[in-house]
């Protein structure tokens, strides 16, 4: 059964520094977001993207975020300059429509120092 | 405010028991998800759905659109339905909206 893939599964890095995580949504899915988990609390929207382009972002996704489909299979989050209070889990997701059922990746474990 | 309310927050059973989890939301939604979230982080859809009922194996989800309300039950629980189940609704835009989960633990 087609999943939704993300690497690195762990990435610990130091505060500043510019880190990218990678998702490799279901290839048939035209839909594609970004959520995060910081520990102990609640999931929360980062991102969307469709056409190429972002369709919806949230408060947290400032200035310091960006997302890209560099290539036709590849989803990434680039976080710039990042801080301590960027350590979360963060999901990748995908779907084939809006509303339609949303496929999770098993995330990304980020720690700043 | 577009909120989503989950109870209750923690829940251990014994196994065989009949299990329920309660979500409530704020306002018209145009559909809800069910998704279970193990130790390790992972998280998978488990239904979504907009009215009605919904079932797989020893699960299901029913959601009363007129009192903005979603159930979803495990029928003779085992220790491996032990997770964390989330409830996320769309309020009618693309991204969802997390409730805080409900933790499960099921004692053999």
């Amino acid at each position: 059964e087609p999943e939704v893939t993300q690497t690195p599964s762990h990435q610990v890095t130091q505060m500043g520094q510019e880190v990218i995580l990678r998702c490799v949504p279901i290839s048939n899915h035209l839909y594609f977001y970004w959520y995060r988990q910081i520990l102990g609390q609640k999931v929360e929207f980062l991102v969307s993207f469709y056409n190429n382009e972002i369709s919806e972002k949230s408060e947290i996704f400032d200035d310091q975020f960006s997302v890209e489909r560099p290539d036709g299979s590849n989803f990434t989050l680039k976080i710039r300059s990042t801080k301590l209070e960027d350590s979360a889990m963060y999901f990748c997701a995908s779907n084939t429509g809006l509303g339609e059922t949303q496929y999770f990746g098993p995330g990304t474990r980020l720690l700043v120092l | 405010k577009n909120e989503v309310e989950q109870s209750p927050q923690n829940l251990t059973a014994q196994e065989g028991e009949f299990i329920t989890i309660n979500c409530s939301y704020s306002v018209g939604i145009s559909a809800l998800h069910w998704l279970q979230q193990h130790p390790g982080g992972g998280i998978v859809s488990l239904f979504m759905l907009s009215s009605g009922k919904k079932k797989h194996g020893r699960l299901i989800a029913t959601i009363n659109i007129q009192e903005k309300h979603s159930s979803l039950h495990i029928t003779a629980s085992h220790p491996r339905d032990s997770a964390v189940y989330i409830c996320a609704v769309f309020f009618g835009n693309e991204k969802l909206t997390f409730g805080t989960g409900t933790r499960l633990t099921i004692i053999p």
